[in-house]
């Protein structure tokens, strides 16, 4: 079983819908959670930090759920300019992130 | 410009030739990592850096592969002895403590 895993996709959304990414992650002792975005032959950047207590941003909000080991992202009112490859990141042993392979997102017109 | 700078862009190289790379990171970040990148997957650890000292390397690194942070400040990768497997998006990223990562652009290898 991988650290982490991800739906790799494609998902197909209308301009204007709402979809969400589920990632879920293997070890218990993990306390950093991560949403990264990543372009076609771009570095990721960061989206935003998970917390426990979930975490929104805009059309963008996240949730972890430690009992069952997974994170989430929502994505309102979704853009065009929203599509992307997005990355669920992990903290895992010494210091080290561990990154899901990503899910990738259309938006289509 | 205040972000990670990685140098250079794209490298193409023949297999066997040895390549560095070069990574600036943000000033004030004293975490800096490496990762590798193929198409399709996340990004791989290949090994950390909390000032100048490499506190992790991943096993993923042979020893083909040296990764220095000599003053605590920039960082080199070196790859000797290039493969064709090689071949990927080496992506430097810096942190300050755990928060989360400022990636550089990356440098696209190609061993030909």
């Amino acid at each position: 079983r991988k650290e982490v895993e991800q739906d790799p996709g494609p998902f197909n959304v209308p301009e204007g819908a709402t979809v969400a990414f589920n990632c879920t992650y293997s070890n218990s002792a993990s306390q950093s959670f991560f949403w990264y975005r990543q372009d076609c032959r771009k570095e990721p950047k960061l989206l935003m930090s998970v917390y426990s207590s979930g975490n929104e941003d805009g059309r963008f909000t996240a949730q972890l759920n430690r009992a069952s080991q997974y994170i989430s992202l929502l994505i309102r009112d979704s853009k065009l300019s929203d599509s992307a490859t997005y990355l669920c990141v992990v903290n895992g042993n010494n210091y080290q992130l561990i990154w899901g392979a990503g899910t990738k997102l259309i938006i289509k017109p | 410009d205040t972000g990670v700078s990685q140098d250079p862009r794209h490298k193409i190289t023949k297999r066997g030739q040895n390549v560095t790379f070069r990574c600036d990171p943000i000033s004030e970040h004293n975490r800096l990592y490496w990762y590798r990148q193929t198409l399709g997957q996340g990004p791989e650890f290949l090994t950390y850096f909390q000032n100048e000292a490499q506190l992790e390397k991943s096993r993923l690194l042979s020893d083909r592969f040296s990764a220095e942070r000599p003053k605590g400040s920039f960082s080199t990768l070196e790859i000797q002895r290039t493969e064709q497997g090689d071949s990927a998006m080496y992506l430097c990223a810096s942190s300050r403590d755990t928060d989360g990562y400022t990636f550089g652009s990356g440098t696209r290898l190609t061993v030909v």
